[in-house]
């Protein structure tokens, strides 16, 4: 068990609706990161939290939007959801933000299908 | 160029056998980072290993160990003595020191099978 908490494990909705995932970091991460993971893309970088900030957005669409909360944990709101929206997407924590051996800790994903 | 390169195709060792998993990387960071993640079927994400790019020797952590020639830019991951529960898809990443150093980048994977 990683100590990352990501819920819920399955999602599924329709096209065009919205959805939250939810995502609650180790005891004493300050940095979240979102991942997506699909078949043709592999593991994408969306977004890093630091600490209640904002600090590097990847490939993360308009229609998808993060933040992360006083207490830490962070949530993923994607939006107006498309097909190609399914994945598997996790969040990930690390204590600190910018060391280059800054482990990261992934939860066990939400699995969001669009149908 | 992509950063991260992981070009075997499925890949089957013998339990018990070593193998040796390969990941090339592309930066002109001087400072950066290595490392391994298994994802067994069960989709979670587990850290296997980590080496830096002025670690001197090359990483060990149990069973895993990380083969590293800087020159040649490659961070092979050597599994010893393999076991059923290794069969997951084995990712190299890296995170660079001084650009994006907040993200870790992956290459696509490779999928490892143990035949008992």
């Amino acid at each position: 068990d990683s100590g990352v908490t990501q819920t819920p494990k399955h999602l599924i909705t329709a096209t065009g609706q919205r959805v939250t995932l939810r995502c609650s970091p180790r005891s004493g991460d300050l940095s979240v990161y979102w991942y997506q993971q699909s078949l043709d893309q592999g593991l994408q970088f969306l977004i890093h939290y630091y600490n209640g900030e904002e600090r590097a957005k990847g490939n993360i669409l308009e229609r998808f939007s993060a933040q992360q909360f006083p207490d830490l944990h962070s949530e993923l709101n994607l939006s107006s959801l498309e097909l190609g929206d399914s994945a598997l997407y996790f969040c990930a924590s690390s204590v600190g933000q910018i060391a280059t051996n800054e482990k990261l800790f992934f939860g066990s994903g939400t699995q969001l299908s669009v149908l | 160029a992509q950063k991260i390169t992981q070009t075997q195709p499925g890949m089957f060792v013998q339990e018990k056998e070593a193998v040796t998993l390969d990941c090339t990387y592309d930066t002109s960071d001087p400072s950066y980072g290595l490392f391994w993640y298994k994802q067994p079927s069960s989709g979670e994400m587990i850290f296997l290993i980590y080496q830096g790019s002025y670690d001197q020797q090359n990483a060990t952590e149990g069973r895993y160990s990380l083969n590293f020639q800087k020159a040649r830019k490659s961070a092979n991951l050597v599994i010893s003595a393999s076991q059923l529960g290794d069969s997951a898809m084995y990712f190299c990443a890296m995170r660079e020191g001084q650009v994006d150093n907040s993200k870790l980048t992956f290459g696509k994977g490779i999928t490892l099978s143990v035949r008992p």
